[in-house]
């Protein structure tokens, strides 16, 4: 099966930059997602990225890509208090029937 | 994408007693749903794929006699914990399979048992 890692907390001031980890280690997905979860809330569908692509760039955020080292990372411009939530990596089967979630970044946004 | 909805929201129940949670696809006809609960502070972990007019399919350790999933219709899936007991408790979420490799998901079920 796939493993999925994140860094499990992440803490920044207001008006920095985040940069959220994930590192796979089944590269078969052609797609990879990013999903927002607030406290007590469903899954947000942040951005994805298509395999093929090294970059995405969507607004605040930034998707980098990293096939040969199986690294994928979201980057927050500008973080606002709003932000904080826990952020989950996905990556789907190429069957598509089953999506491997990152164990989670609990990001908090100090003032 | 397409529209998911969860009902209830959030349910307690005593111990022993069974608890139905539905999740409807609101404007995409679902052949496949999928079946996740979280524990607190924890990543998502499938339970189940659900397809419509047959079995689901359960993931290992996942026991298919307490969680009854029924996929009758092309837009609602419904998953039943039976005899449920604390350790049930956590936050159940279900999704919908759109195009490839791409999944829709409900807003969740808190699930409490006293």
């Amino acid at each position: 099966g796939e493993d999925v890692e994140q860094s499990l907390f992440l803490s920044v001031r207001e008006g920095d930059s985040s940069v959220i980890n994930c590192t796979y280690t089944d590269s078969s997905s052609t797609y990879l997602y990013w999903y927002k979860q607030e406290p007590g809330a469903g899954l947000q569908l942040l951005t994805y990225i298509f395999s093929n692509m090294d970059m995405k760039q969507d607004q605040r955020l930034t998707v980098l890509l990293n096939k040969k080292d199986k690294h994928l990372s979201l980057r927050i411009a500008d973080t606002q208090t709003g932000d904080s939530a826990i952020y989950f990596c996905a990556l789907p089967l190429n069957t598509g029937n089953q999506f491997y979630f990152g164990t989670g970044t609990s990001l908090t946004v100090i003032p | 994408g397409a529209v998911v909805s969860q009902h209830p929201s959030w349910v307690i129940c005593k111990s022993g007693t069974s608890v139905k949670i539905e999740c409807r696809s609101l404007d995409f006809q679902a052949t496949t749903m999928f079946w996740y609960r979280q524990f607190p502070k924890q990543s998502l972990m499938l339970m189940a794929t659900s397809n419509e007019g047959s079995k689901a399919t359960y993931e290992q350790g996942v026991e298919k006699d307490k969680f009854l999933i029924n996929h009758a219709s092309l837009t609602l899936s419904t998953l039943t914990v039976t005899s449920a007991h604390p350790e049930d408790s956590s936050f159940y979420i279900c999704s919908v399979q759109g195009g490839a490799d791409t999944q829709y998901f409900g807003p969740g079920t808190r699930l409490t048992v006293l």
